[in-house]
């Protein structure tokens, strides 16, 4: 199994501000994936990670609004650009080793 | 869109076995069928999955029908702690092509009452 850390657990940000999410894998992963949940609703996949090549995102988010790092094996941020109310969400980092381990999320409020 | 079924909600007495149906009819021959959960304001956890064999670990029982276009998670003894939204996702089980990520339906929520 992988542990995964998410920083951080939570924030309240004012609109039209950034936010970076980082997500510390205690293994070394070749993919990782930043998911968004917003309030009542299921899980949908923003990106898939490799590292060493650019993020593969998903219809309905680009990289402008949703860029991802991913330096090395065991590290990716994701960064909330220009935020608005809307970006309000539970923003979940995983890694997949033939079953999937999710950090415990990042809790966004945009005001 | 997801390539499950799964019914909203569910209650289960605490103690009892609590039986969760998934339909995925149209699996294909290399999809496997995961189970996962997710207690209020944690992160999804992996539970269990299965081809067409029934599976069973130390967290629960998945009985996959001959046909695999359906399929049960069984919480053999529920405690309250099991209350949670459970999803049901089928996929193939290694990396490589656009089908290997994780599509969350909107998945069961099972209500554990004493």
């Amino acid at each position: 199994s992988a542990v995964i850390s998410q920083k951080p657990s939570r924030d309240i940000c004012q609109r039209g501000t950034s936010l970076t999410i980082q997500c510390q894998v205690d293994s070394q992963v070749t993919m990782m994936f930043w998911y968004r949940q917003q309030p009542g609703q299921s899980l949908t996949l923003i990106a898939t990670a490799n590292q060493g090549s650019e993020a593969t995102y998903e219809s309905g988010f680009v990289i402008d609004k949703f860029p991802i790092s991913r330096p090395n094996l065991t590290f990716s941020t994701l960064t909330v650009s220009n935020m608005s109310p809307e970006d309000s969400s539970i923003y979940l980092c995983s890694v997949d080793q033939t079953e999937a381990f999710f950090g415990q999320g990042t809790r966004l409020t945009v005001v | 869109d997801a390539k499950t079924t799964q019914p909203p909600s569910m209650d289960c007495a605490e103690g009892r076995a609590a039986n969760l149906p998934c339909n995925h009819s149209t699996i294909s021959g290399n999809e496997y069928v995961y189970w996962y959960r997710q207690i209020h304001s944690q992160g999804p956890q992996y539970i269990i999955h299965g081809l067409k064999n029934n599976e069973t670990n130390e967290m629960a029982s998945l009985i996959i029908t001959e046909d695999r276009k359906s399929s049960t998670l069984i919480l053999p003894h529920a405690t309250l702690r099991d209350t949670a939204v459970y999803y049901c996702i089928v996929r193939v089980s290694q990396s490589g092509g656009s089908n290997y990520k994780l599509t969350f339906g909107k998945g069961t929520l099972l209500t554990v009452n004493p």
